[in-house]
């Protein structure tokens, strides 16, 4: 089955201590991409990688870092959370990139006391 | 001002109503149009794929692009309770390459029986 795995679900954690949240796909797509979706503000991006060791920043990026070592992972880091990194996140992947990101995570709900 | 903006609803309707579902923009550049579909704690799921101006159907489902106006719908006919869900509409500028998608913040519908 196509999907993409985000690991973990939920994740209550505090203030300044760092946290990796997994990605994982299995349909050996170029492109991914991590998006943090607040109310009233929709989903928006935070980094997107196009291949191996290839990433860029997204509309958010502070406070995030992200790391492509092999085509189906693309880790989310965050080394210094803050209450303002509150939010839920999703990873998405896609096979062109250029169309539609057809692939989305189940999401990950991350709450920084 | 954003570049895409959505009504978050909620939008109720008795089952079996015709529901419309809207999005303007701003930027013109933009010419490929998506809806997608968000249940509760779920990832988003690409519903509807539209390029440029026109409708497109698919079941109970159209999705219509009014370049002229900056507008686009996404119908729903013969709504059902498991339609009860957030839509998003989502637009990207071109096709080749890496194209960033642009959310909307989403439109709550919920069909009751």
């Amino acid at each position: 089955e196509a999907q993409v795995t985000q690991n973990p679900r939920y994740l209550i954690t505090v203030t300044g201590k760092k946290l990796t949240v997994t990605c994982s796909q299995n349909m050996n797509h170029e492109y991914m991409s991590w998006y943090r979706q607040d109310p009233g503000l929709g989903l928006r991006q935070i980094y997107y990688s196009m291949n191996v060791e290839v990433t860029d920043k997204g509309d958010v990026p502070e406070g995030y870092k992200v790391s492509r070592k092999e085509k189906r992972n693309f880790p989310l880091i965050l080394e210094s959370p803050s209450p303002n990194q509150t939010s839920l996140y999703f990873c998405a992947s896609s096979r062109d990139g250029g169309a539609t990101e057809a692939f989305f995570g189940q999401g990950t709900r991350l709450t920084v006391v | 001002q954003k570049e895409v903006e959505q009504d978050p609803g909620p939008l109720s309707v008795p089952e079996g109503a015709i529901v419309s579902l809207n999005c303007t923009y701003s930027n013109s550049a933009f010419q490929y149009f998506m809806w997608y579909r968000q249940y509760s704690r779920k990832g988003p799921e690409l519903l509807m794929y539209t390029y440029s101006s026109g409708n497109k159907e698919d079941g109970r489902f159209t999705a219509q692009v009014d370049k002229s106006s900056k507008y686009i719908s996404l119908f729903i006919r013969d709504s059902q309770p498991s339609d009860s869900a957030t839509y998003l509409c989502a637009m990207k500028r071109g096709r080749t390459g890496f194209q960033k998608l642009v959310f909307g913040t989403g439109t709550r519908l919920l069909v009751s029986p």
